[in-house]
């Protein structure tokens, strides 16, 4: 069956750079969220969006937004980097006219920032 | 205070093993129950989906939920070494792009 997308896979940035984040959600599904897991860490949501518009919104901070296209696929964009943004970013995604609504994790874009 | 909280283990078992896991919550909104499985460096893998309270049974995997102690648990039967991994329970109160709170993973390790 097909699964959550992302890419890229790993990325390295120095300091104050921006980076982009790409989630292409499973087949039908037409809700997307955004985790990041640092190291030794749960995730921690940051942003979700349900039929292109902002759901919830977590602990993201003001340097990143996101976005969700027409075509269901999310960007996460980060800008001015932080050595602290060094961690592993996982999108979900759902269908929501299920009943039990079910997040699909994808494989993870790990980024280090230097 | 965390909303779920896990004990983080590690838990080291030895094979054949029937291993529990267990959370604590606080959030009474909380309706939607899972636990993901989670090996180093990889995705979340959903194991186990539960709605409100009550028991559910998946091959060796058992999810029970207690909304009035607010405690869910996870049994794991005849472990295996493939079972080595971190557990994370999560919750949702279940509206569509409702976020997911996770526990903090219990690190499980299966001994031949």
């Amino acid at each position: 069956a097909a699964g959550v997308i992302q890419s890229p896979r790993h990325l390295i940035k120095e300091k104050r750079e921006t980076a982009t984040l790409k989630c292409y959600p499973i087949p039908r599904h037409d809700t997307v969220y955004w985790y990041q897991q640092g190291p030794g860490q749960d995730p921690q949501f940051l942003i979700s969006f349900y039929e292109k518009m902002q759901s919830d919104k977590g602990s993201i901070p003001d340097r990143f937004s996101a976005q969700q296209f027409s075509d269901y696929h999310s960007e996460l964009n980060m800008s001015s980097l932080e050595l602290g943004d060094s961690a592993l970013y996982f999108c979900a995604s759902s269908f929501s006219g299920k009943v039990q609504e079910t997040q699909y994790f994808g494989p993870g874009t790990r980024l280090l920032v230097l | 205070q965390k909303e779920v909280e896990q004990d983080p283990g590690p838990l080291s078992v030895p094979e054949g093993a029937i291993v529990s896991l267990n959370c604590t919550y606080s959030n009474s909104a909380f309706q939607y129950f899972m636990w993901y499985r989670q090996y180093s460096r990889k995705g979340p893998e959903l194991l186990m989906y539960t709605y409100s309270s009550g028991n559910k049974e998946d091959g060796r995997f058992t999810a029970q939920v207690d909304k009035s102690s607010k405690y869910i648990s996870l049994f794991i039967r005849d472990s295996q070494p493939s079972d080595s991994a971190t557990y994370l329970c999560a919750m949702s109160a279940g509206n569509a792009g409702n976020m997911l709170t996770f526990g903090g993973g219990t690190r499980l390790m299966v001994k031949p």
